[in-house]
């Protein structure tokens, strides 16, 4: 139990679908974080959002969409995927700067593969 | 290119011994450095979290950090097989204000063998 909660764990979904990934903390965090893993490649920061707000989105297709209704939760939504989005995405959240020794918590990741 | 390297290995130590693992960063103003540990098939877990250069030690780890020499390093001592995973270090880059961002490198896989 890592106090970050992401759902579905394991998604499949062809090219032309559309689907959404959740992520839920219970930490009380105020910054919330996409990150994507693929094999053989370091953590890829996608998106940040502060109070809400988006803060940081590094370069992400317009194909992955985020959504952060409120500081607790936070969506990808996912539409016209590639086979090469196939990848580990991980929520995390921190309570705010990790420069002023906050750390960042990750939830246990959801597994997608695009067919 | 703010970037984070490490040898991605395998480092393969005997049961008992110390394990060492390196990385270096690129971005001289980095602030903040964190090394995490995943387990296959998991997500990244928090070992160590270092903000000042020297050493840094919980239990069976020591972080060390030279910002001199851009280096961060995480020792551990009497290593276990329950220690072999991929270590990531992650670092903050400068200038990230609030947003808590993290740079990661590409991991450096441990392998104890009994």
């Amino acid at each position: 139990e890592t106090g970050v909660t992401q759902t579905p764990r394991h998604l499949v979904m062809g090219m032309t679908n559309k689907k959404s990934l959740k992520c839920e903390q219970h930490l009380g965090h105020n910054a919330m974080y996409w990150y994507k893993q693929s094999a053989k490649k370091p953590l890829e920061l996608m998106f940040v959002y502060n109070f809400k707000e988006q803060t940081e989105n590094n370069s992400v297709p317009s194909r992955f969409s985020p959504e952060c209704p409120n500081s607790s939760h936070l969506f990808l939504h996912l539409h016209t995927l590639q086979p090469e989005d196939s990848a580990l995405y991980l929520c995390a959240s921190s309570q705010g700067s990790t420069v002023s020794g906050n750390t960042i918590y990750f939830g246990e990741g959801s597994w997608l593969t695009v067919v | 290119q703010k970037e984070v390297e490490q040898n991605s290995g395998p480092l393969s130590v005997p049961e008992g011994a110390i394990a060492s693992l390196n990385c270096t960063y690129s971005d001289r103003v980095s602030q903040s450095f964190f090394w995490y540990r995943q387990y296959s098939g998991k997500s990244p877990e928090l070992i160590m979290s270092i903000y000042s250069n020297g050493d840094k030690e919980d239990g069976r780890f020591t972080a060390q950090l030279n910002k001199a020499s851009q280096y961060v390093s995480l020792l551990i001592r009497d290593s276990q097989p329950s220690d072999s995973a991929t270590y990531l270090c992650a670092v903050t880059p400068g200038g990230s204000g609030n947003t808590g961002k993290l740079i990661f490198g590409q991991g450096t896989t441990l392998q104890v063998k009994p």
